[in-house]
C-alpha cells in the first residue's frame, strides 16, 4: 500500500538533545498527523495540522504542515527518556475520505540518558 | 471519558481459520476504520465505517470484511487466515462526515498471530 517517506527511520540521541524528523509525499495532503506509538499500544496523537503553513506545538513538540502540502516536519524539543518510541506521520488526501489516513514508516527514537 | 476500545487484545488462530474483532468508538464519536500494522511498517488502512456504511477501503482481499452497528460499534472479520494476515490490528474513532475536518483516535489493537 502507499506510504509516506519518513526519516530518519532510527535516531539515537543524548537526553537534552533536539530532535527533528519529517515526512514528505508525492501527492497533496489536506491534513497531516503526527502519532507516537509505545511498544505493545495503539498510536497516540501528538498533533494535527490542517493549514498549510500552520505550525503548532504540544509542550516540546512543535510540527508544521508544509506550504507546498507534501511535507511536514515534527521537531522535539529537550528530549528526555520517555520520549522514546516510535513517531509516524499521517496524513489524509484531498478527496479521501476521513478515515483513509496514510502512514510513514516510523521514526524509531532511542535516547541515551 | 474511555478511549477507543478494542478486544480481544491478542489471539492465536491456525491459517484457514475466521477470526472477528471487536471495536468501541470513543463516545460520540460515529465513524469507526480499521488498520492493520505489521511488524516494523506503519498501519495500512483496511476499512472505514461511518453511520453504518462502509465509506472507504483499502487494498486488501475480500477475505477481509467489516460492519458497524447501531450503537457505532464495529468488528473486522477476516476469513480463510494466511500467515501473512499476523499483525497488530489497530480501530480508530473519529467523530466521521465528510464535511468535517476531523482527526483519528487509536485504540490499544489486537494482535494476532497465524500459525
Amino acid at each position: 500500500g502507499q506510504q509516506l517517506n519518513q526519516s530518519p527511520q532510527s535516531m539515537f540521541i543524548q537526553e537534552g538533545e533536539d530532535v527533528s524528523m519529517n515526512c514528505t509525499s508525492s501527492s497533496i495532503f489536506n491534513t497531516w498527523l503526527w502519532y507516537k506509538q509505545d511498544p505493545g499500544e495503539g498510536p497516540v496523537l501528538l498533533i494535527a495540522l490542517y493549514k498549510a503553513g500552520e505550525l503548532t506545538s504540544n509542550g516540546r513538540l512543535t510540527a508544521q504542515f508544509g506550504i507546498t502540502r507534501k511535507d511536514s516536519f515534527l521537531n522535539i524539543s529537550a528530549s528526555i527518556p520517555s520520549d522514546v518510541g516510535i513517531y509516524f506521520c499521517a496524513g489524509r488526501n484531498y478527496g479521501g475520505s476521513q478515515g483513509n489516513l496514510i502512514f510513514g514508516k516510523g521514526t524509531k527514537l532511542s535516547v541515551k540518558p | 471519558d474511555a478511549g477507543v476500545t478494542q478486544s480481544p487484545t491478542h489471539l492465536i488462530k491456525t491459517r484457514g481459520q475466521h477470526v472477528t474483532l471487536r471495536c468501541s468508538p470513543i463516545s460520540g464519536h460515529k465513524s469507526v476504520s480499521w488498520y492493520q500494522q505489521v511488524l516494523g511498517q506503519g498501519p495500512q488502512f483496511i476499512f472505514q465505517y461511518y453511520e453504518k456504511e462502509e465509506r472507504g477501503r483499502g487494498n486488501f482481499p475480500d477475505r477481509f470484511s467489516a460492519r458497524q452497528f447501531p450503537n457505532y460499534s464495529s468488528e473486522l472479520n477476516v476469513n480463510a487466515l494466511l500467515l501473512g494476515d499476523s499483525a497488530l490490528y489497530l480501530c480508530a474513532s473519529s467523530l466521521g462526515g465528510q464535511s468535517v475536518v476531523g482527526t483519528q483516535y487509536f485504540g490499544p489493537g489486537t494482535r494476532l498471530l497465524v500459525l
